[in-house]
Parts: C-alpha cells; structure tokens; sequence
C-alpha cells in the first residue's frame, strides 16, 4: 500500500507556475500516479495521470523521475479559480485499498 | 468520463434514524466506491462495492453501520444507519472507469 506525502499547503498569486511534489516512496511496479482536484462541496476531480516519465495535458503536466519514488504535478499560469485542495493518489488497475493522503490546499491571490 | 448523481445532496437527521444515499452512473461500471469526508479532511474509504458480491469494508466501518446494495452495474445505495453527530459528514460514491476514479458531489449529511 502506497503512501503519499504532500505539503499541507501552498500559496501563489496568478499567472506564476505552481509545482506541487508528492512522494511516494514505496510505490509499487503495477502502481500509477494520479492527481485529483477538489473545490468545496464538491467531489473530487481527475486532472492526470502518469506512470512514468512525463505527462501533460491541457491543464497541467506530471513529472515522474525514473525512480517513481515522487511525482509533481505542474499548474502552468494559474488563476483565482485554480484555488482548490490537490490529491496525488497511487494505486493499480485493482484500485484495491485506495488511500487519499491530506492533500495540498493551494491558495492563489490576485 | 462516467457521470455520477447522487441524491440526496444534502440532509439533516435526527439521531437514532438511518438514512440511504443513492448513486446512478450513467454507464456500466464494475467497482464502486464510497468513501466519508469530515469537513476540511481528506477522503477515507468506507467500501468497495462490487456487482454480484459482497461489499469489502475497510478497518473502522463495518457492515451493521454501512449496510451498502449494489443491485446492478449503474447503481448502488449506501445506507448509515442508527445515525450519532459523529456521522456528520460528506459522503461521497466514486466509480472507477479506464484506471480514472469518477466522484459524485456527494452527499451532506448533518445528524443533530
């Protein structure tokens, strides 16, 4: 069972780059990472999803180093709307015992 | 992407009563889930739903608490039951399609 570990929160301003690792050190072989964005009072979101290497999509990119012990996913020019709780999530195709770790509370100011 | 309702989105219950919360996927889908989050925490698991089985519950809620149905492939309900205060919580279903998890808006559930 894979655990992941994020900063509990972060703060930015629109229009800079935010980065936010997750690690997940003892991730397994069939494992893949995926990140999920969440507002309040709303379930939770699918942003990307990666294996290895690098993944991007039209909303972020997911860096994945050859180790796959880490992940970060790359919000490029974010905006008031990006504000909203990020969950890096690990697990298989059995999404068997999945685990959402605490999650980043990214905030972004004007 | 599977698009998920569930109903109620919101409720306010007496303790002592139970209260079902249903989920309807627009597609067929093999694995569902609920899970419970407590205001301003992460998600935790509650069970794993599969059609044509028991539902796996995980260390911390057992089925008395939790009954969950999984009649067919596009629904299920999950039921708290003999609800406390402490059950106060944001009960959500997801589904999995693709290696993707989908996530209703959950359900609002307030105990006085």
């Amino acid at each position: 069972l894979a655990k992941t570990t994020q900063p509990i929160s972060m703060d930015s301003y629109e229009g800079q780059e935010v980065n936010i690792t997750c690690s997940h050190n003892n991730i397994a072989t069939n494992d893949y990472i995926t990140w999920y964005q969440q507002f309040p009072s709303q379930g939770p979101r699918f942003i990307i999803q990666g294996y290895k290497t690098k993944v991007t999509n039209e909303v972020a990119s997911l860096f994945i180093p050859a180790d796959r012990k880490s992940s970060t996913l790359s919000l490029p020019r974010v905006s008031l709307s990006d504000t909203a709780v990020y969950y890096c999530l690990v697990g298989d195709d059995r999404f068997q015992k999945l685990v959402f770790g605490t999650g980043t509370r990214l905030l972004v100011s004007p | 992407s599977a698009v998920i309702s569930q109903k109620p989105s919101r409720d306010i219950c007496q303790r002592g009563t139970s209260l079902t919360i249903q989920c309807q996927v627009d597609s067929q889908v093999t694995m569902m889930f609920w899970y419970r989050q407590q205001p301003g925490q992460s998600l935790t698991l509650i069970a794993t739903a599969n059609q044509g089985s028991e539902a796996t519950y995980e260390s911390g809620f057992v089925i008395d608490k939790f009954p969950i149905s999984r009649p067919n492939l596009t629904f299920s309900t999950l039921t708290v039951s003999n609800m406390s205060p402490e059950d106060s919580s944001i009960y959500l279903c997801s589904v999995v399609q693709e290696r993707i998890q989908y996530f209703g808006a959950g359900t609002r559930l307030s105990v006085l």
